[in-house]
């Protein structure tokens, strides 16, 4: 089957540290994969994702690789800030034509100043 | 980007009766909405998908009769927990897709909590 599979969390890190949160996933297929980020008292948000093996997908200082090889797509970001405190999602769409998503567990990351 | 609101964003009932949670679009139209169920510390679990005028898609496990989806205009879907017990108590998302003029995204409400006396 389908399925994701996080570090578990919670990450906890300083300002300005390299934050790495690993993901791997298990697909029929060839899915596109996706990091959503969730803030406090908010709704999940797309952060970034990559269609295709070797894409790389990138937004406010976060990037991913879609690695077809080691069937991963961890997130990276090179010096972390208080606000990007917030759980991060990494999931898979299976594409069955409507989006269906295949989320992971989520994992914590708490920065502090 | 797109809004999708949730409503009430926490429900506290007792057990036996049911609850209605609203999902809407606010500034787009979705033909295609999801409801996912998110328990702490888990994954949101797809439980089914929603499409505008025709009946929901439920997940395998999901039980259709007892989470009722009614997705009654381009703006709206509503989750009813039906009979509600104490381990319906969740965290219910909904999420609302807008596919036009090639573009595609899935956007995310705040979620509802459900508490279940």
């Amino acid at each position: 089957g389908n399925s994701v599979t996080q570090m578990e969390g919670p990450v906890t890190l300083s300002e300005e540290a390299f934050l790495t949160i690993n993901c791997t996933y298990t697909a029929t297929g060839y899915p596109s994969l996706f990091w959503y980020v969730q803030y406090p008292g908010e709704g999940l948000q797309l952060l970034l994702k990559a269609t295709k093996a070797d894409d790389k997908g990138s937004n406010k200082g976060f990037e991913a690789t879609y690695r077809k090889e080691t069937t991963s797509f961890h997130l990276e970001k090179g010096s972390v800030q208080v606000s990007d405190s917030a759980v991060y999602f990494c999931a898979l769409n299976v594409n069955t034509g409507f989006q269906k998503l295949v989320f992971g567990t989520g994992t914590r990351l708490l920065v502090s100043p | 980007g797109a809004v999708v609101s949730q409503h009430p964003s926490w429900v506290i009932c007792k057990s036996g009766t049911s609850v209605k949670i609203e999902c809407r679009s606010l500034d787009f139209q979705a033909t295609t909405m999801f409801w996912y169920r998110q328990f702490p510390k888990q994954s949101l679990m797809l439980m089914a998908t929603s499409n505008e005028g025709s009946k929901a898609t439920y997940e395998q496990g999901v039980e259709k009769d007892k989470f009722l989806i009614n997705h009654a205009s381009l703006t709206l879907s509503t989750l009813t927990v039906t009979s509600a017990h104490p381990e319906d108590s969740s965290f219910y998302i909904c999420s609302a897709r807008e596919l036009a003029g090639g573009w595609d995204e899935q956007y995310f409400g705040p979620g509802t909590r459900l508490t279940v006396t």
